[in-house]
């Protein structure tokens, strides 16, 4: 059964203290991992697409890594306003449909 | 640009009635999806139109459930006899393609009383 775990449920930073989010993954033939950003009362926000082993892919503060079973979401030096709900999501291969983990909840304080 | 849009933000409806959703896609975007989230979870794969058919309607929990794209644009989610487990933020995401990166839109918050 393709399945996405997410951990920790719940991440509490000082500003500035760099981290990393992680996703595990069962699927049959992965298609593509997706990161999400999801503030409160809010539609997820689209991060980045890793498709094979090795990939990264960095946006500001944030670095996305991918393996074979795992993928790293890495914080540096974060800021009050990285504060959010990071999600984690796949595409089996043969699907177009994303099957989420249930986000690592993320707070920065000053 | 714009956004992926959803209509209403908040329903609330009583057990039992009949509700719908609305959907308007980024234009140009062939691919459309519904998904829903519960709180705490991650958002649930519902149903993916590509164009006007439902490519894949898998996630479809029961018969109450059912959904439109008639134009190839705007998609409509209908709930029948709703019941209080249906309540949920309902997430509409659209993509260019069904193989690209998909934008969700705000949601529309259902509660069911």
């Amino acid at each position: 059964e393709d399945q996405v775990t997410q951990s920790p449920e719940a991440l509490r930073l000082q500003e500035g203290e760099s981290s990393s989010l992680n996703c595990s993954y069962t699927v049959s033939g992965l298609r593509g991992l997706f990161w999400y950003r999801q503030d409160p009362g809010k539609g997820p926000e689209f991060l980045f697409t890793l498709y094979s082993a090795g990939e990264e892919k960095e946006k500001e503060r944030l670095k996305a890594t991918l393996t074979k079973k795992e993928s790293f979401l890495h914080i540096t030096a974060p800021k009050p306003e990285d504060s959010a709900t990071y999600l984690c999501a796949v595409t089996p291969g043969g699907y177009n449909k994303l099957i989420f983990g249930a986000g690592t909840r993320l707070a920065v304080h000053p | 640009g714009a956004g992926v849009s959803q209509t209403p933000s908040n329903k609330v409806t009583e057990k039992g009635k009949y509700v719908e959703l609305r959907c308007d896609p980024i234009s140009g975007h062939t691919a459309l999806y519904w998904y829903r989230q519960s709180l705490g979870q991650g958002p649930e794969f519902l149903i993916y139109f590509q164009g006007t058919g439902a490519a894949d309607d898998s996630g479809l929990p029961n018969d109450r459930f059912f959904a439109v794209r008639p134009e190839g644009s705007v998609s409509t989610l209908k709930i029948q006899r709703t019941e209080r487990g249906d309540s949920a933020v309902y997430l509409c995401a659209s993509s260019l393609t069904g193989a690209n990166e998909q934008f969700f839109g705000p949601g529309t918050r259902l509660t069911v009383l």
